[in-house]
């Protein structure tokens, strides 16, 4: 049983540009969540997607986008970037929307310059 | 909305000391409740999870956690810490059908 894998790990952006993280979900995962986290913070929920629909979303402006593929991939798009979009950003994911608890990916490190 | 208070930022306590991080959680509904432990560098890993039935809980590494209703509280202990145990650790909260809620963190630094 494979986990929860992101990619890139780690990356560098310049402001005003735009990113497109990866995450593909755990074995039998139908739902994926993403979430930021800031240095010394806990992380904030930015969207989950469950059977290719949104199904709830953070307090997070418009800029931050996202997709659910047939096979429960999912990607974070994040437009305009801005300083303080650096972050940690994790994927999980889990069966359902009954959220019975995650499994997390090991996140990529975004930096915007 | 579900909220989750996590009062503590930091512990320090000496290794074979016992350890609590205390979480209290706010929800007008019934609830899920998480500890996870992220170590440098890595993703959320889950400790242990109050979903219903007996309000202790047991975790992976040694670690329990007790739901207290009336309190709305879901502390974490352990007997006996070790030097491996120093990471940063995250209580979280899920409303029945909502997504999960997490604390700002607690860094617990185990000394030698």
């Amino acid at each position: 049983e494979t986990g929860v894998t992101q990619s890139p790990t780690h990356l560098i952006k310049t402001r005003g540009q735009q990113v497109t993280l990866r995450c593909s979900s755990q074995s039998g995962h139908n739902t994926v969540s993403w979430y930021q986290q800031a240095l010394g913070q806990g992380p904030q929920f930015i969207f989950q997607y469950y059977r290719e629909e949104e199904n709830g979303r953070g307090n997070f402006p418009p800029r931050f986008s996202g997709l659910q593929f047939p096979n429960y991939s999912s990607e974070l798009n994040v437009n305009a970037l801005e300083l303080d979009d650096s972050a940690l950003y994790l994927c999980a994911s889990s069966s359902g929307v009954v959220n019975y608890g995650y499994t997390f990916g090991s996140g990529t490190r975004l930096t915007v310059v | 909305a579900q909220s989750v208070t996590q009062l503590d930022s930091q512990v320090p306590v000496f290794e074979e000391a016992p350890v609590e991080l205390r979480c209290n959680y706010s929800s007008s509904v019934s609830v899920y409740l998480f500890w996870y432990v992220q170590y440098p560098n890595q993703g959320l890993q889950l400790l242990l999870k109050y979903l219903s039935g007996s309000t202790l809980v047991k975790g992976i590494n040694g670690f329990e956690a007790e739901f207290n209703k009336s309190q709305t509280s879901f502390h974490l202990r352990k007997p006996s810490v070790h030097i491996s145990d120093t990471a940063e650790y995250f209580c979280a909260v899920s409303e029945v059908g909502n997504d999960m809620r997490f604390g700002a963190g607690t860094r617990l630094t185990v000394k030698p």
